[in-house]
């Protein structure tokens, strides 16, 4: 059973370019998190999806950001217009939510986006 | 909301030795989870171990335990017989998808 894959690994972008990152989950997982880490910080946690529904983004930024989790393929976050501060490692990972609690949430590689 | 504090940004520790790295949390909820994380220099994220607040039994795993004390709002993680394979960032988290900013983790051989 493959873990959480993440690709790309490394991601460069330029200022006000989009950047887009993919998350498979683990086979049986149907619930998705994207977490941000800045440098020398902690994970903040950004959005949490089941497939085709958004069930927390009270962490997303209000502007530029976005994510999906389509009932096919991976779930996307995607960023607009990346700035320099958008720098960071994002990391996904994904849970088989049990009884209506969160289980412990298996995480991928990261990636780690690096604006110019 | 739910909180969770790390008050140690860096410790270290000798191989061999025990160390002890703590974490607060701040919850309304009655039964909850809460997990430790490992980071290590490829930036992976890797459970170390699980604790469930209606179990009063503290959680272990190997070389890794907690002291969960629920009252005090407190699950400190307790390694033993440190490894330099242990070197890592160590995280504290909620099932609320709360984390602590981390305790860098160094053990020195």
């Amino acid at each position: 059973n493959a873990g959480v894959m993440q690709n790309p690994r490394h991601l460069v972008r330029r200022r006000g370019q989009e950047a887009r990152l993919r998350c498979s989950p683990m086979k049986g997982h149907s619930h998705v998190y994207w977490y941000r880490q800045l440098p020398e910080e902690g994970l903040k946690f950004m959005v949490y999806l089941q497939k085709e529904n958004i069930i927390d983004e009270s962490g997303m930024p209000k502007e530029r950001f976005s994510a999906e989790f389509p009932k096919e393929g991976p779930s996307i976050l995607r960023i607009q217009q990346v700035v320099r501060g958008d720098s960071a490692a994002y990391f996904c990972a994904s849970s088989p939510r049990t009884s209506g609690r969160v289980n412990e949430q298996f995480f991928g590689p990261g990636t780690r986006l690096t604006v110019l | 909301a739910q909180t969770v504090t790390q008050s140690q940004p860096e410790m270290s520790v000798q191989e061999a030795e025990t160390v002890t790295l703590s974490c607060t949390y701040d919850t309304s909820e009655n039964n909850y989870y809460l997990f430790w994380y490992k980071q290590p220099p490829s930036r992976q994220m890797i459970l170390v171990i699980r604790q469930e607040a209606y179990k009063q039994q503290n959680a272990t795993e190997n070389r890794f335990s907690v002291n969960f004390q629920k009252a005090a709002k407190s699950f400190s993680l307790k390694i033993s017989d440190s490894q330099l394979g242990d070197t890592a960032m160590y995280f504290c988290g909620s099932e609320k998808l709360v984390f602590g900013k981390g305790t860098k983790l160094t053990v020195n051989p």
